[in-house]
């Protein structure tokens, strides 16, 4: 099994491109999250789902979207990048109700 | 929400030493989960050990265990015989145990960090 994977690993853009990260899940979870690692300030939710087909904002959700895919599949897009973006995102998937949280590797984020 | 202070932002330590990191959290929750992960610079999230709230007993995982303060809504780890494999970032974390939150669902609130440098 793989966990859960995310690319890319590493992205630059500048001031209002756009990109999706994309993150994905082999254990059959229901849950999913996206968190941003910025220095200082521990990882933040920015968006979950809770299971399939629902996608809920967390606690720094503006200048984001996200799509639930599938059950596997869960991604994050910046329509119009921000130097404010500048961060390492987090995805991470649990099952539904239980305490463990599972991550993927990361994805360290520039914005120019 | 509850909130989950670190307030150590670094901490050092000798290899073969023992270090307590801190954690502080507010929550007017009787039932709840406290972790605590460690990030080395290869920035993987990895759990290190689990708490729950309504367990007496503090939780143990090999050199790593927590001592865990209800009353005072307190949660520190301690590393016994550090090694230099242990140099990390230590996040402390928290989660509420009635299940879903509509705020967050079943994510998890995290403080700060703290960052444990292990000398020769």
């Amino acid at each position: 099994n793989a966990g859960v994977t995310q690319t890319p690993k590493f992205q630059v853009l500048k001031t209002g491109q756009s990109m999706t990260l994309q993150c994905a899940q082999d254990m059959n979870h229901n849950s999913m999250y996206w968190y941003r690692q910025d220095p200082g300030m521990g990882l933040r939710l920015i968006y979950y789902s809770a299971s399939e087909g629902t996608t809920d904002k967390g606690e720094v959700p503006n200048g984001y979207n996200v799509s639930r895919l599938n059950k596997r599949e869960f991604s994050l897009r910046l329509e119009s990048a921000a130097p404010s973006q500048t961060s390492v995102y987090f995805c991470a998937s649990s099952e539904q109700g239980s305490t463990e949280q599972f991550f993927g590797p990361g994805t360290r984020l520039t914005v120019l | 929400a509850q909130t989950v202070t670190q307030s150590q932002p670094e901490m050092s330590v000798q290899e073969a030493e023992t270090v307590t990191l801190s954690c502080t959290y507010d929550t007017s929750e009787s039932d709840y989960y406290l972790f605590w992960y460690k990030q080395p610079p290869s920035r993987q999230m990895i759990l290190v050990i689990r708490q729950e709230a309504y367990k007496q007993q503090n939780a143990t995982e090999n050199r790593f265990s927590v001592n865990f303060q209800k009353a005072a809504k307190s949660f520190s780890l301690k590393i016994s015989d550090s090694q230099l494999g242990d140099a990390a970032m230590y996040f402390c974390a928290y989660r509420s145990a009635w299940g879903y939150d509509s705020n967050s669902g079943y994510a998890l609130n995290f403080g700060k960090g703290t960052s444990l440098l292990v000398t020769p």
